[in-house]
C-alpha cells in the first residue's frame, strides 16, 4: 500500500537558518503530494502541494519539488522564523475507482525555531 | 476553500462513557472523512462517510466503537463509544476540495481518564 516516510524530529534551528525536512513516498500510480502544517493547538492546514512530476509547490517561503525519480518531496525554506515553529506532515493523495480519494500521512516532523 | 467547524473543541471524559463529535461544513460535500491523531503520532483515517449510505471503515476500526452519522451533505457526527484512556486523541474531520486537496476541521481534543 501507499506510505510516506519523513525525517524524525524534533528539528531545532536558529532564526534565519535554512530548513530541509526530508520526505519520501511509496505509491502505485501517480499520487499528488502535499505538505500540511499544524501549529500548536490548531488543526491541519494545507501548506503546499504538487500534482505531477517536477512540479514545485510553494507558499509562505516554503518550497517542495515533486521528484518522481527519487520518489521524494523534501520541504525547504531559506530563512526560518520563530513563527514557523509547528509540526509538518508530508502526505500523498491517491485516487481509487469511483473518485474515492485517500490521503496517507507521514508521522510528522516537529520544528522548533529559537530566536 | 471550505470552512469546517467541530464541536466540542475539547473534552475530558470518564472511561466507559461515550462522546459524540460534530462536524459542520459551510458547503455541500459528498464525502467526509474522520481521522484520529494519537499523541505524538500522525493522522490515521477512521472512516469515510457518504451521505445516504453506511460509512466505510478502515482496517482496525469498527462501527460499534466509532458509529458515524451523515444525515445531510453538510454535517456528520462521530461517536467514540465505551471510551478508554487509549482513545485519548485528536479527532479531525475533513472534506475533499478540488481533485486532490482536503480541508481539515480544527479538531476535537479528547482526554479519557
Amino acid at each position: 500500500g501507499d506510505s510516506v516516510t519523513q525525517m524524525e524530529g524534533p528539528v531545532t534551528l536558529s532564526e534565519e537558518a535554512f530548513l530541509t525536512i526530508n520526505c519520501t513516498y511509496t505509491a502505485t500510480g501517480y499520487p499528488s503530494l502535499f505538505w500540511y502544517v499544524q501549529y500548536p493547538g490548531e488543526g491541519l492546514q494545507l501548506l503546499l502541494k504538487a500534482t505531477k512530476a517536477d512540479d514545485k509547490g510553494s507558499n509562505k517561503g516554503f518550497e517542495a519539488t515533486y521528484r518522481k525519480e527519487t520518489t521524494s518531496f523534501h520541504l525547504e525554506k531559506g530563512s526560518v522564523q520563530v513563527s514557523d515553529s509547528a509540526v509538518y506532515f508530508c502526505a500523498l493523495s491517491s485516487r481509487f475507482s469511483g473518485g474515492y480519494q485517500k490521503v496517507t500521512f507521514g508521522t510528522g516532523t516537529k520544528l522548533q525555531v529559537i530566536p | 476553500s471550505a470552512v469546517i467547524s467541530q464541536k466540542p473543541s475539547r473534552d475530558i471524559c470518564q472511561r466507559g462513557t461515550s462522546l459524540t463529535i460534530q462536524c459542520q461544513v459551510d458547503s455541500q460535500v459528498t464525502m467526509m472523512f474522520w481521522y484520529r491523531q494519537q499523541p505524538g503520532q500522525s493522522l490515521t483515517l477512521i472512516a469515510t462517510a457518504n451521505q445516504g449510505s453506511e460509512a466505510t471503515y478502515e482496517s482496525g476500526f469498527v462501527i460499534d466503537k466509532f458509529p458515524i452519522s451523515r444525515p445531510n451533505l453538510t454535517f456528520s457526527t462521530l461517536t467514540v463509544s465505551n471510551m478508554s484512556p487509549e482513545d485519548s486523541s485528536i479527532y479531525l474531520c475533513s472534506v475533499p476540495y478540488g481533485e486532490e486537496t482536503q480541508y481539515f476541521g480544527p479538531g476535537t481534543r479528547l482526554l479519557v481518564l
